[in-house]
Order: structure tokens, then C-alpha cells, then sequence
């Protein structure tokens, strides 16, 4: 298996655009988690997933933001309108339940 | 409020000598804890865990222990290398969270110097 696919792993965009952040989780995992690693608060946890259901999305800054799994396979984290705060890399996990987390590379985000 | 918390931003070891991470809590619920390591421009990995039943939890080079009554826990590496240079996280769950869901200290960075 290749593992969780994050895409794009670089994202360079100006403020007031939008992006979108994907992830394909490891195939068999049932539970997704997007997480948000900076400097100052180390590794939050935004949204996450369960049977493509989202459980608990409350680490979710604000309305800005917004998480999809469409089906199992595929998610999406997107920002509208993105902001310079924002900056930050972006990591997607998957795991089947009961068991370890395992991480994408994760997007670095840059904001201008 | 943190619940896991890494009061140490970064750590430096000599080269061989003993690395020892700290790692402290306050939801006595939680009854599962791991380590992740992080290197930079990867994502975190899967390093050793251990149950609340457990004290010690020992693999290789890295042993945890627990301390519940402190809500403690700290990893041990022994001897440190350089490979091991990387930023160590903490986190902790309920085996009765069938969603398995994390919550993460801050991470402590890991030098090792040759």
C-alpha cells in the first residue's frame, strides 16, 4: 500500500483564495483525521471521519474551513478565503478502528 | 486547556548518551498513550505506545514509562543516535473512544549531537 496521499504537498497561494487540500486514506481505514501542525500550538486536530461520517469537527477554526469524504477513499479540506494565519502544514491520517494513526506527508500552506 | 502537555519545546543530547522526553496529562479517563516521531517535511510516525495496565513498555532502544498516579509518562532512548534527531509527540486516548481519537501534546525537538 502506498500509504495516506496527500496532494498537493506545496501550496503557495495569495489571501482571499481558495484551497483545497486532498487526501486519500489507506485503503481499509474507516476513520480520517485532518490535523494542523504550527510553530505556536504544535499538532491540532481539526475534523475527523468515521465510515466517511464526520464525528467531531469542533478543532475547526472557523467557517472559513470545511472537510468532505465524499466516499471512503477520498477527502477534502477546504479554505475559503484563505488568510495569512492559515499558513501552516496540513496533515492528513487515516486508521482502521482501534488501531494507530498513520500520517500522509502532509501540504505545507503558504499564505501571502 | 491542554490535556497532554510537552513543557519542554526541544531537547539536546550528547550523541550515546540517554534522551528522556516528558510528557504530562490531566484526563484521568485517558488509558492509552503514544509516541509519535517526526522528521521534517514527513509525517508523523508511529514510535512506541503503551496501555494504563502497563508501566513500562520497552522496544529496543526506546522504553516509555507510566506513572498514573503523576499522570506521567516519559520515553527513553538509550543510546541516543543522530537518526533519532527528530520532533518527539505525545498523545493520549480512552480505548473506549471507538473513534480512536487522539489528543496530542506540542511536541518536544530532539537534537542529538555528534
Amino acid at each position: 500500500d502506498a500509504g495516506v496521499i496527500q496532494s498537493p504537498r506545496h501550496e503557495v497561494t495569495e489571501m482571499g483564495q481558495e484551497v483545497t487540500l486532498r487526501c486519500k486514506p489507506i485503503s481499509g481505514h474507516n476513520s480520517l483525521f485532518w490535523y494542523r501542525q504550527t510553530m505556536m500550538r504544535g499538532l491540532e486536530l481539526l475534523i475527523y471521519f468515521n465510515n466517511n461520517v464526520p464525528i467531531d469537527d469542533s478543532g475547526m477554526p472557523e467557517d472559513r474551513f470545511s472537510a468532505k469524504m465524499p466516499n471512503a477513499s477520498f477527502s477534502t479540506l477546504k479554505i475559503q478565503p484563505s488568510e495569512p494565519r492559515d499558513s501552516a502544514v496540513y496533515f492528513c491520517a487515516s486508521s482502521l478502528a482501534g488501531g494507530g494513526q498513520f500520517f500522509g506527508p502532509g501540504t505545507r500552506l503558504t499564505v501571502l | 486547556d491542554q490535556q497532554v502537555k510537552q513543557n519542554s519545546p526541544s531537547l539536546s543530547v550528547q550523541e550515546g548518551r540517554i534522551s528522556i522526553l516528558n510528557c504530562d496529562y490531566t484526563n484521568s479517563m485517558f488509558d492509552y498513550f503514544l509516541w509519535y516521531k517526526k522528521y521534517p517535511a514527513e509525517g508523523p510516525t508511529f514510535l512506541i505506545s503503551i496501555s494504563s495496565i502497563k508501566d513500562k513498555n520497552e522496544d529496543g532502544r526506546f522504553t516509555v514509562f507510566l506513572n498514573k498516579s503523576a499522570k506521567h509518562l516519559s520515553l527513553h532512548i538509550v543510546p541516543s543516535q543522530p537518526g533519532d534527531s527528530a520532533v518527539y509527540f505525545c498523545a493520549a486516548t480512552t480505548v473506549m473512544d471507538s473513534n480512536y481519537q487522539l489528543i496530542w501534546g506540542a511536541g518536544t525537538k530532539l537534537i542529538i549531537k555528534p
